[in-house]
């Protein structure tokens, strides 16, 4: 079984400035992915970042990066430059690489970007 | 390529009615899932498709709750006898491969 834990109901950040949240995750798996969501008012779920477990490097996109600490199961996620579009719910996530592979949550922190 | 697809948006039913919700995938997506998410919490597993299979179910699928997806394209999720705790917000999204999803915008389910 998974487990994701975001230990961060709601944090807030002015604009231009840098945010990190966080996430830790449980799993017996040895092939993972890891994820972060953005889900705004409009409740679509999107695609922040994504992270290969067996990858050390750690994903960057734009401006949004995480940091993984694979043996601490740890996998925050690092937005710089912060702007107001980016207010939203964010979800941190893992699935396995196998067959299913269906997404395990967190409970999501939400973010709201001020002036 | 429309994105994933989910109707109606939202529904809201009296308990004790059956309702039906529809997903249509990406096309060449094989992989369809279903999840509930309720206020403040994130996504729950329901189940998961590959073409026209259900090849798992999470014990939160009572047996109230059925899934379909006929001919490996689009796919339904019903609940019978509704009850106030299934108010929700179920999520499809599909995948051609392991870590690769796309969600639709869900349906927003309000029993009253």
């Amino acid at each position: 079984a998974q487990t994701v834990t975001q230990s961060q109901p709601e944090m807030s950040v002015q604009e231009a400035e840098t945010v990190t949240l966080s996430c830790t995750y449980d799993t017996s798996e040895n092939n993972y992915y890891l994820f972060w969501y953005k889900q705004p008012p409009s409740r679509q779920m999107i695609l922040v970042i994504r992270q290969e477990a067996y990858k050390q490097q750690n994903a960057t996109e734009n401006r949004f990066s995480v940091n993984f600490q694979k043996a601490a199961k740890s996998f925050s996620l690092k937005i710089s430059d912060s702007q107001l579009g980016d207010t939203a719910m964010y979800f941190c996530a893992t699935a396995h690489t196998g067959t299913a592979s269906k997404l395990t949550f967190g409970t999501g922190t939400r973010l709201q970007v001020t002036l | 390529d429309t994105g994933v697809s989910q109707n109606p948006r939202h529904k809201i039913t009296k308990r004790g009615q059956n309702v039906t919700f529809r997903c249509d995938p990406i096309s060449e997506h094989n992989r369809l899932y279903w999840y509930r998410q309720t206020l403040g919490q994130g996504p729950e597993f329901l189940t998961y498709f590959q073409n026209e299979a259900q090849l798992e179910k999470s014990r939160l699928l009572s047996d109230r709750f059925s899934a379909e997806r006929p001919k490996g394209s689009f796919s339904t999720l019903e609940i019978q006898r509704t009850e106030q705790g299934d108010s929700a917000m179920y999520l499809c999204a599909s995948s051609s491969r392991a870590g690769g999803y796309t969600f639709g915008s869900g349906t927003r389910l309000t029993v009253v």
